[in-house]
Order: C-alpha cells, then structure tokens, then sequence
C-alpha cells in the first residue's frame, strides 16, 4: 500500500507553545484529512484539504494542503493540555476508489 | 447521537473462534469502510461499500474475513477461525456521496483481543 510518512513521530511541549507536523508520500493525493485519536477511541475528524495550496482553519488548527500535492502540514497555536493525543494524516489517491491512506501518527505530549 | 456507532466496544475470544462486529453510519451516509488499527500504526483500509455494494476490498482482508451490507444501512464485519494476530482495533467509518466530499467520520471501534 502507500506509505505516509508523518513526522515528528512524538513531541513533547509546554502548554501554550505552538505545534508543527507534516506528512509526506511519493505518490500525489487530491484530498488530505487530518484526524485526532484519543486512547481507545475512534480517530476524529479535524480538517479536510481538497485543493493543492489550500489553507484551512479550524479554530487554533490550521492545516495546508501542500503544492506539490505529495505533503500536507498542520500546524497547532497555543496549545493546551487537550491537544494531547495522537494526530493521523490520510490521504486520498487521484485516481483509486474512496481509500484512504493513513500515516503513523504524530503523538503529542503538553506539559501544563 | 447521530455518529458513527460500533457494538460491541470490546471483544476477548480465543483462538478459532468466530466474531461479528456491527456498525451503524451516520443515518444520511451511503458509503461506508472498515479499517484495522493495530497498536502504535494508523488505521489500514479494509474493504468499502457504497449502499449494498461492496465495491472495494483490501489484500488485508483474507478468506476468513467477511463484510456484508444487506440493506445499505448498518454492516457487519465476520472474522471466521480468529487467529492472534486478527487482535486489533477494528474501525468502521461512513461518508455521503451526496454531500460530495471525502471527509469519512468513524466509530469509536471495536477491541478484539484473541488469545
């Protein structure tokens, strides 16, 4: 299958510090999401990018789906410690079905 | 609640056993996807209907494993002679064809821990 390499792979930081994570892949993709997961739960939906060089807000989130189509940044202000979790990239292929790819995770830590 | 719905949140069963899992999507979604989440991964794509169709299928999901969508509302996924490896996070996601968009909303998954 495809590989979305996500990266960092874990952060640890101080409560209001702002937070940047990346994925990237070799393959081009029309749409990224990015999705938070908590402990035992189901991921959840946090931004969803439909076009190369798109910039999307969502509260403190903002996420940019990256003009060459192979990479997608999201980026997180002032963080609080509920920003802890798990935060996942997928992708969509331009080409296939409705599969997502997703990445390994980037785990995030706040330190109050 | 109008979200993504899984039953039941955990399953322990031994090795060859069979289990069934449920999903219920979002009421107005007509595509929905199971996907495999193992420990410190993302989740892994599964299989894919859209309505009663089951349209795509992942080399992941091998002869033991079934999914069906008999009514294009809810749907199951079977796992026949479970193995231990088959432990993991099974997620069940939906989307609308109608709204256009890719974005997939999931359940809060179903534990299987076979031993």
């Amino acid at each position: 299958g495809q590989q979305l390499n996500q990266s960092p792979q874990s952060m640890f930081i101080q409560e209001g510090e702002d937070v940047s994570m990346n994925c990237t892949s070799s393959s081009i993709f029309n749409t990224w999401l990015w999705y938070k997961q908590d402990p035992g739960e189901g991921p959840v939906l946090l931004i969803a990018l439909y076009k190369a060089g798109e910039l999307t807000s969502n509260g403190r989130l903002t996420a940019q789906f990256g003009i060459t189509r192979k990479d997608s940044f999201l980026n997180i202000s002032a963080s609080i410690p509920s920003d802890v979790g798990i935060y996942f990239c997928a992708g969509q292929l331009t080409n296939t079905g409705n599969q997502f790819y997703f990445g390994t995770g980037t785990s995030l830590t706040v330190i109050p | 609640d109008t979200g993504v719905s899984q039953n039941p949140r955990h399953k322990i069963t031994k090795r060859g056993q069979n289990v069934t899992f449920r999903c219920d999507p979002i009421s107005e979604h007509n595509r929905l996807y199971w996907y495999r989440q193992t420990l410190g991964q993302g989740p892994e794509f599964l299989t894919y209907f859209q309505n009663e169709a089951q349209l795509e299928k992942s080399r992941l999901l091998s002869d033991r494993f079934s999914a069906e969508r008999p009514k294009g509302s809810f749907s199951t996924l079977e796992i026949q002679r479970t193995e231990q490896g088959d432990s993991a996070m099974y997620l069940c996601a939906s989307s609308s064809e109608v709204a256009a968009l890719n974005e997939q909303f999931f359940g809060p998954g179903t534990r299987l821990t076979v031993l």
